[in-house]
């Protein structure tokens, strides 16, 4: 069964002061990693997807990278508005579908 | 591109009543969509794949009864309540896979917030 874990739970910063959100995972053979940012009361916002192993992608203030047991998302001098739930999810080979962590509630206070 | 869309937006209905959701990929075909359930400050439980034109696949413990699922065409899938009652009320959410998409790269629609009182 593919299982996947997200820390911290929550996570406050300063505007400015860069982070790292993990996401540990155990698949039976990944087909890809998947970041996604959602907004309350909204449906997940597609950010990312990962591959393979020393993969890695930006956009704007957001990193991700992946090895073969987790996935780091960087938030490098986040804003105010990068405040938001970031959820992960993983496909692996036994199915047709996304398991999704807990995700991790990021605050940034200006 | 890869937009979704999912109608209505939010719902209050009496209990025992039936409630129909719309969930619909804009400008691309998915041939897979699927229904996700979502209580508050909880991630997403899948409930439901859907393959275009066949019977969709419940996840264990989601009543097929209950929740119906219908993907007639390639761009329209619809989630309808049965007799709902107060522990149904949650924030529903859909995704869409695009047609020849390699991997389950998902996009989700804005979600439906359902209240039965």
């Amino acid at each position: 069964e593919d299982q996947v874990t997200q820390s911290p739970e929550a996570l406050r910063l300063q505007e400015g002061e860069s982070s790292s959100l993990n996401c540990s995972y155990t698949v039976s053979g990944l087909r890809g990693l998947f970041w996604y940012r959602q907004d309350p009361g909204k449906g997940p916002e597609f950010l990312f997807t990962l591959y393979s192993a020393g993969e890695e992608k930006e956009k704007e203030r957001l990193k991700a990278t992946l090895t073969k047991k987790e996935s780091f998302l960087h938030i490098t001098a986040p804003k105010p508005e990068d405040s938001a739930t970031y959820l992960c999810a993983v496909e692996g080979n036994a199915g047709n579908m996304l398991t999704f962590g807990g995700g991790t509630r990021l605050m940034v206070k200006p | 591109g890869a937009v979704v869309s999912q109608h209505p937006s939010w719902v209050i209905c009496k209990s025992g009543t039936s409630v129909k959701i719309e969930c619909r990929s804009l400008d691309f075909q998915a041939t897979t969509m699927f229904w996700y359930r979502q209580f508050p400050k909880q991630s997403l439980m899948l409930m439901a794949t859907s393959n275009e034109g066949s019977k969709a696949t419940y996840e264990q413990g989601v009543e097929k009864d209950k929740f119906l699922i219908n993907h007639a065409s390639l761009t329209l899938s619809t989630l309808t309540v049965t007799s709902a009652h107060p522990e149904d009320s949650s924030f529903y959410i859909c995704s869409a896979r695009a047609e020849g998409a390699a991997y389950n790269e998902q996009f989700f629609g804005p979600g439906t917030r359902l209240t039965v009182l």
